[in-house]
């Protein structure tokens, strides 16, 4: 199975900053990779796929990178509405989640 | 508007059986693949199954291999998840989620979720 880590684990944000997630595999999985949002008692909403395509509906503050085993989810301008819970996913072999990175209010 | 709706959460006692469904519309539903994703409280998302678009392909994660089975009926555009043998450790929110087309493109709709709790 590929095992993935996100970092950090959990985040203090203030709205207008410029937020960095970051998401690693255990094994190569090209662009395979998948980024969620999830806000408390809701299901997960989809951001972006194969590491870098915004969703449709998604607000371009939002970005992906990455490809092989290291990827990179982007807020450039946090906003009220962002604070929630990000997962990664791959997608290469049988899907597999990340732990999740929650982000606060600072 | 794509809609998913899950429904057959409840209470079982371990050991026990439970199937959960997923009513699937405003989308061609035999043209996607489909998987359940589940939470446990507090915690984060695990993938539990996945099924082609003709349900002739399945997949299960290794947790629940054995135990749980997906399928579909294509006619009643709904998604199942037979779970038997279960155990404390399946309770948890249980989520279908349509696939999108293409290979590792991510799941681009998610159902409200049902509760499964398996206790005595």
């Amino acid at each position: 199975d590929i095992q993935m880590t996100q970092s950090p684990s959990s985040l203090s944000a203030s709205v207008g900053d410029r937020v960095t997630i970051t998401c690693r595999t255990s094994h190569d999985i090209s662009n395979y990779l998948s980024w969620y949002q999830q806000k408390p008692g809701k299901a997960p909403k989809l951001l972006i796929y194969v590491a870098s395509t915004l969703q449709s509906g998604v607000p371009s503050r939002f970005s992906g990178s990455g490809s092989g085993t290291d990827f990179t989810l982007t807020i450039s301008s946090l906003q009220p509405e962002d604070f929630a819970t990000y997962y990664c996913q791959q997608s290469y072999t049988t899907p597999t989640f990340g732990p999740g990175t929650k982000v606060d209010i600072k | 508007e794509v809609q998913l709706l899950e429904s057959g959460g409840g209470l079982v006692q371990p050991g026990g059986s439970l199937r959960v469904s997923c009513a699937a519309s405003g989308f061609s539903f035999n043209t996607f693949p489909m998987n359940w994703v589940r939470q446990a409280p507090g915690k984060g998302l695990e993938w539990v199954s996945g099924i082609s678009t003709s349900g002739g392909s399945t997949n299960h994660a290794d947790s629940v291999k054995g135990r749980f089975t997906i399928s579909r009926d294509n006619s009643k555009n709904t998604l199942y998840l037979q779970m038997n043998s279960l155990r404390v450790e399946d309770t948890a929110v249980y989520y279908c989620a349509k696939g999108r087309l293409g290979i590792g493109t991510g799941f681009d709709y998610w159902g409200q979720g049902t509760l499964v709790t398996v206790s005595s």
